[in-house]
């Protein structure tokens, strides 16, 4: 099993529609968790941290189900520039007691916004 | 932008060459992460440095280095070049402690 696996997509969805991104996790253990947006040949770009509790960042909701292990994200209102890949990321420490904590990332999923 | 800088932007090798990329972490960040992204795929992690030491290292075989200096840049070695080290090389800069990584713009490694 992958350790964060998300549907590769591609997303096509009309301007100004809602869409819905999920991504599961294998590592229980895992700390904190995170979506970045990727722009093709650019570097992945933190969009939010997810917390359990939820939390919205203007057009975008995230949301953490550490019993199901399960991430999502929530685009309102999507704009054209919200075209992208969106990386699904999990932050695990390598070793206890402060050690390394390596990111791990899903595949991301591709979403197209269509005027 | 993230104040993350990297050298160089795009790099041309032959297999069994060795190769060094160089990342500047961004200001007041002390640990740095090196990632390799191959087309169409997620990056995976490479190793961690902290107080100039290696301290967590991904699925990746000691052909691949790394240093960190005082001022917290870094580099990232490669020797024995493969064809299959052709991919994008992303530097991370973060703060012990916090959990957000920031990522510099790559190192597009091609490797013939």
């Amino acid at each position: 099993r992958k350790e964060v696996e998300q549907d590769p997509g591609p997303f096509n969805v009309p301007e100004g529609a809602t869409v819905a991104f999920n991504c599961t996790y294998s590592n229980s253990a895992s700390q904190s968790f995170f979506w970045y947006r990727q722009d093709c040949r650019k570097e992945p770009k933190l969009l939010m941290s997810v917390y359990s509790s939820g939390n919205e960042d203007g057009r975008f909701t995230a949301q953490l189900n550490r019993a199901s292990q399960y991430i999502s994200l929530l685009i309102r209102d999507s704009k054209l520039s919200d075209s992208a890949t969106y990386l699904c990321v999990v932050n695990t420490l390598l070793y206890s007691g402060g050690g390394a904590d390596g990111l791990t990332f899903g595949k991301g999923t591709h979403l197209i916004i269509q005027p | 932008e993230t104040g993350v800088t990297q050298s160089p932007t795009h790099l041309i090798k032959t297999r069994g060459q060795q190769v060094t990329l160089r990342c500047s972490s961004q200001s007041g960040h002390n640990t740095v992460s090196w990632y390799q992204q191959a087309l169409g795929q997620g990056p995976q992690f490479i190793f961690q440095y902290y107080r100039e030491e290696e301290n967590g290292r991904g699925n990746f075989p000691p052909r691949f280095s790394g240093l960190q200096f005082p001022n917290y840049s870094s580099e990232l070695n490669v020797n024995a070049l493969e064809l299959d080290d052709s991919a994008l090389y992303l530097c991370a800069s973060s703060f012990r402690g916090a959990y957000e990584q920031y990522f510099g713009p790559g190192t597009r490694l091609t490797v013939t």
